[in-house]
């Protein structure tokens, strides 16, 4: 069974700071690997997202986060924090089979001081 | 862009009360899926559905239950609302082989 960690629920940095959330997963073969940002009172936006070819992805709002299968990792960093990065960040995983079912972790939420 | 609307976006029902929560996507997606968003918890699969009429359990489908009778459309029901049930719930649709799933923006259910 697939299962993903995100170590911290909470993370904060100030404006300008880097932005480091991290996530680990546990899945038999290699998944699909999505980040997604929740902001207040609404649903969630996809960020970003591997499936294949190479490990480093861009996604949105100048975030970006590397596949590394070695260390079942896949952390999102953004180099300058900005105050409207604060949110709930939610990393997923689903399987190769087509069904797009998400397993998430349980969020982290960020916040950035001024 | 692909839209997921849900019916409500707050919802207070009374314990025992049957509940419909109701999701529409515009976009031809195959397949649908129900979950549900607790504090610390993440989110978690209620129920999918691949195609009209169809439907399998995600890992928490008890008081639950889902009708698909068009393919825009996937409805969940609680069918004897309890105060466990009180929590934030989101629609998902995605094509299948896509690799990515849109989101509604999601109902605030309050079940007293």
């Amino acid at each position: 069974a697939q299962s993903v960690t995100q170590l911290g629920s909470h993370v904060s940095v100030s404006e300008g700071a880097l932005v480091l959330l991290r996530c680990n997963y546990s899945s038999s073969v290699p998944p699909y690997l999505f980040w997604y940002v929740q902001y207040p009172n609404q649903g969630l936006q996809l960020l970003l997202k591997y499936t294949t070819g190479a490990t480093l992805v861009k996604g949105i709002n100048g975030f970006e986060a590397e596949f590394k299968k070695s260390e079942t990792s896949f952390h999102l960093t953004k180099p300058s924090a900005h105050m409207s990065d604060a949110a709930e960040y939610f990393c997923a995983v689903s399987d190769r089979g087509g069904s797009e079912k998400l397993v998430f972790g349980k969020g982290t939420k960020l916040t950035v001081n001024p | 862009d692909v839209k997921v609307t849900q019916s409500s976006r707050y919802l207070v029902k009374r314990t025992g009360e049957k509940v419909f929560l109701e999701c529409v996507q515009d976009m031809d997606h195959e397949n649908m899926f129900w979950y549900r968003q607790d504090p610390g918890l993440g989110l978690r699969l209620i129920y999918f559905s691949y195609d009209v009429k169809m439907k399998e359990k995600g890992d928490i489908p008890e008081g639950y239950s889902v009708s698909r009778e068009k393919k825009e459309r996937f409805s969940l029901i609680l069918e004897s609302a309890s105060t466990n049930q009180t929590s934030m719930y989101l629609c998902a649709s995605s094509l299948r082989l896509a690799g990515r799933s849109d989101f509604g923006p999601g109902t605030r259910l309050l079940v007293l």
